[in-house]
């Protein structure tokens, strides 16, 4: 999982509340991202970052946030808006948005009852 | 619109046997192509990828994956099958746009029995 740490790795939360997932790279990378999985789905993008103190919206950003106040770090909050919380969520980094692969965080399974 | 499809939910294989894995894309454009793996609640690894060039691609872990442009193929293969190669794989292709985005297939379980 390289130099990427999403903490924690499973996360309950009660429907109603917000969470924010950890995401923090030490690779010097410029380019973050934040995926959702579903079973059977693949992988959708829900924000990514170029650089620091901007971020762009994915295919499936509603219902959730993003920060980006430090190079390192790229925290996502999910919000009660967001209808179907539970998944797994995966944080990836890449140098920049021009370098082709991106390197993936051990994800972070939340689950909301 | 573009696009990656994995045909297959799940490949068996005998250890020891050539496996497959396929992967169809869509694009506009150059295809940058990827293989990545997953092992349970884990993240995802990286494998291979195209960009230009050789059609044969190796990778990681004695992977390795044959560009076709005519048939819009990426195909995963290795030579023998191990049991520990059993896993999610997915296929993906970089999106057009400058976004450095990803488009994921669906992913095939790999089963490798022994």
């Amino acid at each position: 999982d390289g130099g990427i740490t999403q903490s924690p790795k499973y996360l309950f939360r009660k429907e109603g509340q917000n969470v924010t997932l950890s995401c923090e790279q030490n690779l010097n990378h410029d380019a973050m991202y934040w995926y959702r999985q579903d079973p059977g789905q693949g992988l959708r993008l829900i924000y990514y970052s170029q650089i620091v103190n901007d971020f762009q919206k994915g295919d499936i950003a509603e219902g959730y946030s993003v920060s980006r106040e430090k190079k390192e770090s790229f925290p996502l909050t999910v919000t009660s808006a967001q209808k179907n919380p539970t998944a797994f969520y995966l944080c990836a980094s890449s140098q920049d948005l021009a370098t082709y692969e991106q390197y993936f965080g051990p994800g972070t399974r939340l689950t909301v009852t | 619109a573009q696009s990656v499809a994995q045909p297959e939910d799940q490949v068996n294989v005998a250890e020891g046997n050539p496996l497959t894995v396929k992967c169809t894309y869509s694009v506009s454009g150059n295809p940058y192509l990827f293989w990545y793996v997953q092992y349970p609640n884990r993240g995802l690894q990286f494998l291979l990828k195209y960009i230009t060039g050789d059609n044969l691609v190796k990778g990681s872990y004695g992977f390795e994956a044959e560009f076709n442009k005519s048939q819009t193929s990426f195909h995963l293969k290795k030579p023998s099958a191990l049991v520990s190669d059993s896993a999610l794989y997915f296929c993906a292709v970089r999106d057009a746009g400058n976004t450095g985005k990803l488009i994921f297939g669906q992913g095939t379980t790999l089963q490798v029995k022994p």
